[in-house]
């Protein structure tokens, strides 16, 4: 299968402790995005990169979130000193092209619960 | 910035009859917009897509969606809905700088 895969599915930590989420997204495709989505609401934008640029961040993204895409492939998502309130399903799509109409193609999500 | 609102936040029909989810936007030139389809544990899987063009889209499915400019609208359409169909739909309207904003989503329930 050539979808988007994130790694890992489920996770559930502590509050106060770091997690890093993982997106591989289609292979050819060059640009990643990460959304957030909680129960009851639709995906959230937090970011997106073009290769390994990262060219926008939502105010979502607070200081302990970052986002890398260091070789224009895979992607890690770290949130450090996690809250509660950081729990949700964190997504992760790709998209060929340079415009803004490119199909997005997304992940099945990494679940994070903050205890 | 964009957005989109999704009125209804449940709806319940019968398998065979038709369907229509509604959705609005608001933004200030021409919206890129979208559907999309969340099945349980499953990711987002695009329906349907209006860039320009002829304003009646057809998607996968038998689903169709209708932009209309003045009422900032683009709802979607089925005329005969599935016990498959059961899932929550997302409505998305995407800007110049790929910046696409969700909708909070209907979830459709299909009675037998």
């Amino acid at each position: 299968d050539t979808g988007v895969s994130q790694d890992p599915r489920h996770k559930i930590t502590k509050r106060g402790q770091n997690v890093t989420f993982r997106c591989d997204p289609i292979s050819e495709h060059n640009r990643l995005y990460w959304y957030r989505q909680t129960l009851g609401q639709g995906p959230e934008f937090l970011t997106y990169f073009q290769n390994e640029a990262q060219l926008e961040k939502s105010r979502l993204l607070s200081d302990r979130f970052s986002a890398e895409r260091p070789k224009g492939s895979f992607s890690t998502l770290e949130i450090q000193r996690t809250e509660q309130g950081d729990s949700a399903m964190y997504l992760c799509a790709s998209s060929l092209g340079y415009s803004a109409t490119g199909e997005l193609f997304f992940g099945e999500g990494s679940r994070l619960t903050v205890l | 910035a964009q957005s989109v609102t999704q009125p209804d936040i449940h709806i319940t029909v019968s398998e065979g009859a038709s369907l229509e989810l509604r959705c609005n936007y608001s933004y200030g030139a021409t919206p890129y917009l979208f559907w999309y389809v969340q099945s349980p544990g499953q990711g987002l899987q695009l329906l349907l897509k209006y860039f320009s063009g002829d304003t009646l889209v057809q998607g996968i499915k038998g689903f169709e969606a209708e932009f209309k400019r003045s009422q900032s609208s683009f709802n979607l359409r089925k005329p005969s809905v599935h016990w498959s169909d059961a899932a929550e739909y997302f409505c998305a309207v995407g800007a110049w700088n790929n910046d696409m904003r969700f909708g909070a989503g209907t979830r459709l329930t299909v009675k037998p």
